[in-house]
């Protein structure tokens, strides 16, 4: 299995433009999270699916922010419009319904805003 | 409302010597305590998991304490290689099994 793959690996974009980022979970994983890391904040959780279903997005930071899982292969988080605060790398992870506790990450989006 | 600190210091050690990472939380009864390795421009990959009535868990040259009257987990390499140098972050999870992460700490084994 090739893991978690993530695209783009960079993004730069100006402030006001839509971002979107790309996840594919790796087969056969139930749950899919997105989290964002800064130096400020360490890793934090933004959203997680189970079977494609949002479960819990209460670490999404405002409305500008959304993600959609709308099959078991694909989810995308958007930002819009995006600002400069915005400025993180963002990781998805997957996991098994048998193992929640062990995440895999993909090599993440660094993401800036200018 | 929940904390997990780890040290923002650097651990610097020499290559051969014991690494000993320290993991501590308030306000939080986690079931679950894991360990993460973070290599720079990586996602974190997991290493280890331990559960509140396991005292201490092993896997080649890491080892894994977990102390829930301290609220506290130690994480040890021994034989420290170059090769360890990296960022640890250790995540605590309850019933929920989603995981919370401490902002890690950075290793640096000298040759």
């Amino acid at each position: 299995d090739a893991g978690v793959i993530q695209s783009p690996r960079h993004e730069v974009t100006e402030m006001g433009q839509e971002v979107t980022l790309r996840c594919k979970p790796i087969s056969g994983h139930d749950y899919l999270f997105w989290y964002r890391q800064t130096m400020m904040r360490g890793l934090e959780l933004l959203i997680y699916f189970n079977n494609n279903v949002p479960i819990d997005d209460s670490g999404m930071p405002e409305d500008r922010f959304s993600a959609k899982m709308p099959n078991a292969s694909f989810s995308t988080l958007k930002i819009q419009p995006s600002e400069p605060r915005d400025s993180a790398v963002y990781f998805c992870a997957s996991s098994p319904r048998t193992s929640l506790n062990e995440q895999f990450f993909g090599p993440g989006t660094r993401l800036t805003v200018l | 409302s929940q904390k997990i600190e780890q040290n923002s210091e650097a651990l610097n050690i020499q290559e051969g010597k014991t690494a000993t990472l320290t993991c501590n939380y308030t306000n939080y009864s986690p079931a679950y305590l894991q360990w993460y390795r973070q290599d720079p421009g990586r996602g974190p990959v997991f290493l280890l998991l331990i559960r509140e009535n396991e005292k201490e868990k092993r896997k080649e040259r890491l080892k894994v304490t977990f102390d829930t009257t301290l609220k506290q987990s130690l994480f040890h390499i021994t034989a420290s290689q170059p090769a360890d140098s990296a960022t640890y972050l250790c995540a605590l999870s309850g019933g929920s099994y989603i995981p919370t992460f401490g902002r890690g700490t950075s290793l640096i084994v000298h040759p």
